[in-house]
């Protein structure tokens, strides 16, 4: 079956660095693969999603990338600031005949710290 | 900005009771989910929900958990006879769209406790 890795648990980083997450997956090949952010009691917020013939894509200080051969995706966050302390989830589409549900990794608990 | 609501934002119920927990989705959208996550582990697929049918469900939708949206608005999710390991934060979540890039919105969540 599908199955998403997000190998780090937790990452502590300092202010104004840069936080680079991993995200891993295995007997898939999906078209797409997004980024949700997750704080603490609430729901997953999208924020970016990367179709497989794209290498790389941004959005303010996010990059995300994707490499289908390694089956591997990176999330950076540049200049790193205390407010982007949460837990973020990688996710993959799943179509399989329903309406794309999402398969999430556990996650990776981001910790900014000034 | 439009945005997903759920209520209550927190159900303790006891073992055996049902619970419906309610969602009122953005109002363009035509794609339902719900999702679950019990503390400390992942966000697990439920079921899907288009055009007042179920589109696809997980093993964990068994025979107690049913889904519906009533009156166009409301979609909400009903357990039938609540148990132990049901405790978990459920969210609802939505999409106007049938591509994977569509982007689908969550809910705030609700947290159901059984006791």
């Amino acid at each position: 079956s599908q199955k998403i890795e997000q190998n780090s648990e937790a990452l502590n980083i300092q202010e104004g660095k840069t936080a680079t997450l991993t995200c891993n997956y295995t007997n898939y090949s999906p078209a797409y693969l997004q980024w949700y952010r997750q704080d603490p009691g609430r729901g997953p917020v999208f924020l970016l999603l990367i179709r497989e013939n794209e290498k790389e894509k941004r959005k303010e200080r996010l990059k995300v990338t994707f490499d289908t051969t390694l089956k591997q995706s990176l999330f950076h966050i540049t200049a790193s600031q205390p407010a982007d302390s949460a837990t973020y989830l990688c996710a993959l589409d799943s179509f399989s005949g329903g309406y794309n549900k999402l398969i999430f990794g556990a996650g990776t608990r981001l910790a900014v710290h000034p | 900005e439009p945005e997903v609501t759920q209520t209550p934002s927190h159900q303790v119920t006891q073992m055996g009771q049902e619970v419906i927990l309610r969602c009122v989705p953005i109002s363009n959208h035509l794609y339902f989910y719900w999702y679950r996550q019990i503390l400390g582990q992942k966000v697990e697929f439920l079921v899907s929900f288009y055009n007042n049918e179920i589109s696809e469900k997980s093993e964990i939708f068994d025979d107690q958990f049913s889904v519906e949206r009533p009156d166009g608005s409301n979609f909400t999710l009903k357990i039938r006879s609540t148990k132990l390991e049901d405790s978990a934060m459920y969210f609802c979540a939505g999409k106007n769209g049938q591509r994977s890039t569509d982007t689908q919105y969550f809910g705030p969540g609700t947290r159901l406790t059984v006791l």
